[in-house]
């Protein structure tokens, strides 16, 4: 069966610091890639999506980027986090449909 | 572009009695839709889908949802809550098959009285 994970589960990083979200999917090949966050009050605001490696596709202008360097491996990080990137993440993937959620990372902004 | 509303941003219910989340989409063709729970801390399990075809499916954890066209819902019941249901619900829609946008309404949360 197929597994998705990532990690870290809670992160506090300072303003300014870089960040690097890891997500890895096991179990399938060639899966859908996608990065969401949800702050509070707001819902699920999806970021980014994939559709194989090197394919990224972007849904919102913001400092973060999103990369996927191998088949099931899809990666969100940011060179200097703001105030507003607090929040949390989560990593989905989807051969067509439904799309399949990990646990999320908490990231703190201080 | 395809919206989705859940008027209810908090619902309190007692143990054992029924339970309806509401859920109204905007979007021109037969979309797919899906309930989601979250439960504090957590990622988003899967509850029930709907893409064609009876328009009453069940789920997990003794849930069911129905769409209804003409009134663009997708309300989601179970007929028993039980302490373990407190949650936050969501639903969300993909907009036909190939799309890769999953728009979400705001979430519901569920509160359950002892």
């Amino acid at each position: 069966s197929q597994t998705i994970h990532q990690w870290p589960a809670t992160l506090v990083q300072p303003v300014g610091s870089p960040l690097s979200l890891e997500c890895t999917v096991e179990g399938t090949s060639n899966p859908n890639l996608y990065w969401y966050r949800q702050a509070a009050g707001r819902g699920l605001q999806l970021l980014f999506y994939s559709v194989g490696i090197g394919q990224i596709s972007s849904e919102v202008p913001q400092n973060l980027s999103a990369s996927r360097p191998q088949d099931r491996q899809f990666i969100l990080s940011s060179k200097k986090l703001l105030l507003s990137d607090s929040g949390f993440y989560l990593c989905a993937w989807s051969m067509a449909e439904p799309q399949h959620f990990g646990d999320g990372t908490r990231l703190s902004i201080l | 572009a395809q919206s989705v509303t859940q008027p209810d941003i908090h619902i309190t219910v007692s143990e054992g009695a029924s339970l309806e989340l509401r859920c109204n989409y905007s979007y021109g063709a037969t979309p797919y839709l899906f309930w989601y729970v979250q439960s504090p801390g957590q990622g988003l399990q899967l509850l029930l889908k709907y893409f064609s075809g009876d328009t009453l499916v069940q789920g997990i954890k003794g849930f069911e949802a129905e769409f209804k066209r003409s009134q663009s819902s997708f309300n989601l019941r179970k007929p028993s809550v039980h302490w373990s249901d407190a949650a936050e619900y969501f639903c969300a829609v993909v907009s036909g098959a190939g799309s890769y946008q999953l728009t979400f309404g705001k979430g519901t949360k569920l509160s359950v009285i002892p």
